[in-house]
């Protein structure tokens, strides 16, 4: 079956330094894999698309890579701040016209100061 | 401004009732989705639907039901054979062509056994 892994154990990092986030996935072929942040108690809020045929996608400090040889993309924020402390989540797409996402777990992201 | 508000952000739920989660987006987004949330598990889909009138089961649909008579509202009902529904409940939509359009999310209903 499907299946979509995010690092279990939470991320802390120093403000200033590169966060790395990781979602891999199995058994499956997305055609698109977007990114989410969520806050305790809110909805995910989207943060970046990348597509299949996409390396790489950047946005002010962010930026995701998409290996689909690895099944693996990488999620960076850098210059980290304590205001990008939350959880981020992964979410896969296939091509099918149904705009079905499989999300991950997450990653829960501490920046201390 | 353009959003997504669900009601009530807490709801207690009695054995063999059933209770309805409010979910209404005025974005003119045409998709509107279901998710649960359980601690340390990813979203997953209970129902969508695409357009007004239509909507298909998730992953998880059993001890759910849904309607949508307008386009602006989708709302989810917590039947009494859902014997596990102590959870968050998030409703999201979004623009075609899907997946790849964002979608929007609510800021959820916590929904808890009495």
């Amino acid at each position: 079956s499907q299946k979509i892994e995010q690092n279990s154990e939470a991320l802390n990092i120093q403000e200033g330094k590169t966060a790395t986030l990781t979602c891999n996935y199995t058994n499956y072929s997305p055609a698109y894999l977007q990114w989410y942040r969520q806050d305790p108690g809110r909805g995910p809020v989207f943060l970046l698309l990348i597509r299949e045929n996409e390396k790489e996608k950047r946005k002010e400090r962010l930026k995701v890579t998409f290996d689909t040889t690895l099944k693996q993309s990488l999620f960076h924020i850098t210059a980290s701040q304590p205001a990008d402390s939350a959880t981020y989540l992964c979410a896969l797409g296939g091509s099918s016209n149904t705009g079905k996402l499989i999300f991950g777990q997450g990653t829960t992201l501490q920046v201390k100061p | 401004d353009g959003g997504i508000t669900q009601s009530p952000k807490y709801l207690f739920r009695k054995e063999g009732q059933n209770v309805t989660l409010s979910c209404e987006q005025n974005l003119n987004h045409d998709a509107m989705y279901w998710y649960r949330q359980d601690p340390g598990q990813g979203l997953r889909l209970i129902y969508y639907s695409q357009i007004v009138n239509d909507f298909q089961k998730g992953d998880i649909a059993e001890g759910y039901s849904v309607s949508r008579e307008k386009k602006e509202s989708f709302p989810l009902t917590v039947t009494s054979a859902q014997k596990n529904p102590t959870a968050f409940y998030l409703c999201a939509s979004s623009f075609p062509p899907y997946p790849n359009q964002p979608q929007h999310f609510g800021d959820g209903t916590r929904l808890s056994i009495l």
